[in-house]
């Protein structure tokens, strides 16, 4: 199965930051990559899909990029609501996996 | 509005079966566009993507847990449906259930989940 790496583990950053994750793939997953965030107590959200594309209701200050095995999300000007888990997710080869997570937490 | 609502018990003894079950409300699991997923996890970890079910029966498995796994779809009910059998206490997880975009792979909806604890 494909193997995603996310780091880093923990990201510390203030409110009007830009927040850079990184996802990288054991094997290529194409764009076939997705991203959410998860707050205590919550479902994970959708943010991104086919590494790029933002799902319906998401802000602009996040985006997505990357293909192949090396993937970033970017959330620009951090809003207080946004410090959260991260996960990054493939679909290119079952099965699904998702990566460890990276925590963003205000600094 | 379209939900989908969780139920089933939060507690199963080890050895035995572990039954969940997701209603889809506002919508019909009779879908071109989606297929319905049961997704898990554990205190403190990640996400792990349990199974897959078309309403035409196509279903994917997480191979480790094949073996013990069944996923069904009721398309009277528009409910779908998890059952793990002969649980340990590895499989204490919070379960979510998930729309899943055909051709897109993401989970574009998820429910509230249900936190089952394996334990005698």
């Amino acid at each position: 199965e494909i193997v995603l790496t996310q780091s880093p583990a923990t990201l510390s950053l203030s409110p009007g930051e830009t927040a850079t994750l990184s996802c990288r793939a054991s094997q290529s997953v194409s764009s076939y990559l997705a991203w959410y965030q998860q707050k205590p107590g919550q479902a994970p959200r959708l943010l991104i899909y086919d590494a790029s594309n933002r799902a319906t209701d998401i802000p602009a200050r996040f985006s997505g990029s990357g293909s192949g095995t090396d993937f970033t999300l970017t959330i620009s000007s951090l809003e207080p609501e946004d410090f959260a888990m991260y996960y990054c997710q493939q679909r290119a080869n079952w099965p699904i996996t998702f990566g460890q997570g990276t925590r963003l937490e205000i600094k | 509005q379209l939900q989908l609502l969780q139920s089933g018990p939060g507690l199963v003894k080890p050895s035995e079966t572990l039954s969940l079950s997701c209603s889809v409300s506002g919508a019909s699991v009779i879908s071109s566009v989606y297929s319905w997923a049961w997704i898990r996890q554990p205190p403190g970890e990640s996400l792990e993507w349990v199974g897959t079910i078309h309403y035409t029966g196509t279903v994917f498995y997480k191979p480790a847990l094949k073996s013990r796994l069944t996923i069904s779809v009721d398309t009277s009910k528009d409910q779908f449906s998890l059952r793990l059998d002969a649980v340990t206490a590895a499989d204490t997880a919070q379960y979510f259930c998930a729309r899943q975009r055909r051709g897109l792979g993401n989970f574009d909806l998820w429910g509230q989940g249900t936190v089952v604890t394996v334990s005698s």
